[in-house]
């Protein structure tokens, strides 16, 4: 079983809509609780970060952890052309090693 | 502030030949990561750094992988002999504190291709 499962899309919507991207994973030690944004041909870029259970908001984007289903989800508001990219989870915990376990990514479009 | 560098951007060799990877973090993050993704898989951790020691190095798929810090500076990622299935993209990242789910700051990766 990989550590972490996420769904690779790829997810197409119009402009303005709301967008869910989420994950699951495997080990209730995790702690903390990553998005990544990465453009084509660049690496991943931080978007959120959240530390156990909870939500955690910047902007039109929200981030939502859920230990006791383990199950993460990032949620972009009002999206835009420029969201267009591909969204990364990333989990990891003081008990698993300082590592690092990250999802396959979603691949997102905005349409105008 | 100039983020994470790393050279070269694209690298195509032949098998059995030698590559080194460099990576520049983040000036005064002493924490030092190196990530792969193989095509259609996830990125997957090779190695951590803390300053010029190897903090964990528990990903790195065989001993013909060498990850060096010398000074706690740069880094480098060397393999020898290079192999088909080491094609993929080489990402480091860096960190300031030591603590895993630290904001690590990622490069823009050097995509590998082996022939």
């Amino acid at each position: 079983q990989k550590e972490v499962e996420q769904d690779p899309g790829p997810l197409s919507v119009p402009e303005g809509a709301i967008v869910s991207l989420n994950c699951t994973y495997s080990n209730s030690a995790f702690q903390y609780f990553m998005w990544y944004r990465q453009y084509s041909r660049k690496g991943p870029e931080l978007l959120m970060y959240t530390y156990s259970s909870g939500n955690k908001e910047d902007g039109r984007f929200t981030a939502q952890v859920d230990k006791s289903s383990k199950y993460i989800s990032l949620f972009i508001r009002d999206s835009q052309p420029s969201d267009s990219a591909t969204y990364l989870c990333a989990i990891g915990g003081h008990n698993t090693g300082n590592q690092f376990y990250f999802g396959t990514g979603t691949s997102l479009t905005v349409i105008p | 502030e100039a983020g994470v560098t790393q050279f070269p951007s694209h690298s195509v060799i032949e098998k059995g030949q030698t590559v080194t990877l460099r990576c520049d973090p983040i000036s005064g993050h002493d924490n030092l990561y190196w990530y792969r993704r193989v095509m259609g898989k996830e990125i997957k951790f090779l190695l951590h750094f803390v300053k010029e020691s190897k903090q964990d190095e528990s990903g790195m798929p065989n001993n013909r992988f060498l990850a060096e810090r010398t000074g706690g500076t740069y880094s480098t990622l060397k393999v020898q002999p290079a192999e088909l299935e080491d094609s993929g993209v080489y990402f480091c990242a860096s960190s300031q504190a030591g603590l895993a789910g630290n904001e690590q700051f990622f490069g823009p990766g050097t995509r590998l291709t082996v022939l």
